[in-house]
């Protein structure tokens, strides 16, 4: 069964400290999507980025990077230089090709910058 | 832009009462999907449509039916509201199909829904 772990509830930072976000999934699918979304205060789901199970590269998108490891099941999320803008719930989730409309989402974990 | 408008952002209703929840998004997407959003519960879902007039159940449909008369239209229907309904619900759309664009869901606002 798919299942998404996120096992920091909450967070805080300094604003310019360096956060990262885990996030550790269960899948028995070779092929599947990880996703991360924000959830600012104002409510709406932002979609961050999306990976697929084949690509292994880190990304890189201005402060935000990601580090997927599929030896370790992880997709983990790294806020460089952190602001108080990117105080917000995030999201890791999960989707398999074979059901590909469903996505599994973990729990959340809530940041917060401190300025 | 991807929009998908939820049709309240905050909504009292009272227990027994039957509530209806509109979603619309305008990028033509296949597949519509409703959620709610609990503390320390993530997100879950209560039905996905994947096409007009069709639906499936997600994990938690008890309680809940939808509706997808319109393409655009997905509709959350709570026929008779319990406290225990109280909750944020989360509308998103997605494309159906191949390529790039394909199965990155697409968020509305919310409505926050308290049943009293």
């Amino acid at each position: 069964a798919q299942k998404v772990t996120q096992a920091q509830t909450e967070i805080s930072v300094v604003e310019k400290e360096d956060v990262t976000l885990d996030c550790v999934y269960e899948t028995r699918d070779t092929t599947y999507y990880l996703f991360w979304y924000k959830q600012p205060p104002s409510g709406e789901l932002v979609f961050l980025i999306r990976r697929n199970s084949f690509d292994e590269q880190n990304e890189i998108s201005g402060r935000y990077s990601w580090n997927f490891q599929k030896s370790t099941s992880s997709f983990n999320f790294t806020i460089t230089a952190s602001q108080v803008v990117d105080s917000a719930v995030y999201f890791c989730a999960l989707s398999d090709l074979n059901t590909g409309n469903q996505f599994y989402f973990g729990t959340g974990t809530s940041l917060t910058v401190i300025p | 832009d991807v929009k998908v408008t939820q049709s309240s952002r905050y909504l009292v209703k009272r227990t027994g009462e039957k509530v209806f929840l509109e979603c619309v998004q305008d990028m033509d997407h296949e597949n519509m999907f409703w959620y709610r959003q609990d503390p320390g519960l993530g997100l879950r879902l209560i039905y996905f449509s994947y096409d007009v007039k069709m639906k499936e159940k997600g994990d938690i449909p008890e309680g809940y039916s939808v509706s997808r008369e319109k393409k655009e239209r997905f509709s959350l229907i709570l026929e008779s509201a319990s406290t225990n309904q109280t909750s944020m619900y989360l509308c998103a759309s997605s494309l159906a199909g191949g390529g790039l664009a394909k199965n990155i869901q697409y968020f509305g606002a919310g409505t926050r829904l308290s049943v009293l």
